[in-house]
């Protein structure tokens, strides 16, 4: 079965400093893999996916992702934190259903991002 | 609508009573999920649609739990028998197959 890692239950950086949020991941097969963001009493919003093509990925607001297959990662950053980037962070892999991608969203535990002034 | 639509945004009921959540996904898409968040917390899987297939089932945590998505659109979660554990906010989502999923803002159910 598929399975998502985060390892940092909070990440802490200074306004202007560049932020990474780590995620791993567990798979058979290709990986289909997601960020999303949730601000405080909102809806989880999607940032931005690896499905195949460059390992660099560019998303919503800045952010962009690496997806490492040797190192089964994929780390969200920025190269210029905001205090409005303060949030939960949710790493996502999609569970396969046989041999093809179209299982469930399988979600890390998430990750406090601590964007100080 | 433009985005996932669900409702009622908040519901308080009284232990040992049921509750229906609703869940409208975005035009044409295949597939729907349904997950659960308690305070600051992770995202609990609960169950999943794709297309004609058998629901995936796994995530729901006791018989009191059910859903059911008819004609392909709209998804209703239901509880029965409502304990205060049940306490959450209850997210649906809606995907095109194995593309992104797209969240509804969610219903906060309070149970007392």
């Amino acid at each position: 079965a598929q399975s998502v890692a985060q390892p940092e239950d909070q990440v802490n950086v200074a306004e202007g400093n560049p932020l990474t949020v780590k995620c791993t991941y567990s798979v058979s097969g290709n990986p289909y893999l997601f960020w999303y963001v949730q601000y405080p009493n909102r809806g989880l919003q999607f940032l931005l996916k690896y499905i195949t093509g460059d390992n660099l990925v560019k998303g919503s607001y800045g952010f962009e992702a690496e997806f490492n297959k040797s190192q089964t990662s994929f780390h969200l950053k920025k190269p210029s934190a905001l205090v409005s980037d303060s949030a939960l962070y949710f790493c996502a892999v999609r569970d396969t259903i046989g041999s093809s991608n179209t299982g469930k969203l399988i979600f890390g535990q998430g990750t406090t991002l601590q964007v100080k002034p | 609508g433009a985005g996932v639509s669900q409702s009622p945004s908040n519901k308080v009921t009284e232990k040992g009573k049921d509750v229906e959540l609703r869940c409208d996904p975005i035009s044409g898409h295949t597939a729907l999920y349904w997950y659960r968040q308690s305070l600051g917390q992770g995202l609990e899987f609960l169950i999943y649609f794709q297309g004609n297939s058998a629901p995936d089932k796994s995530g729901l945590p006791s018989d009191r739990f059910s859903a059911e998505r008819t004609g392909g659109s709209v998804s209703t979660l239901t509880i029965q028998r409502t304990q205060q554990e049940d306490s959450a906010v209850y997210l649906c989502a809606s995907s095109l197959a194995w593309q992104e999923a797209f969240f509804g803002q969610g219903t906060r159910l309070t149970v007392v």
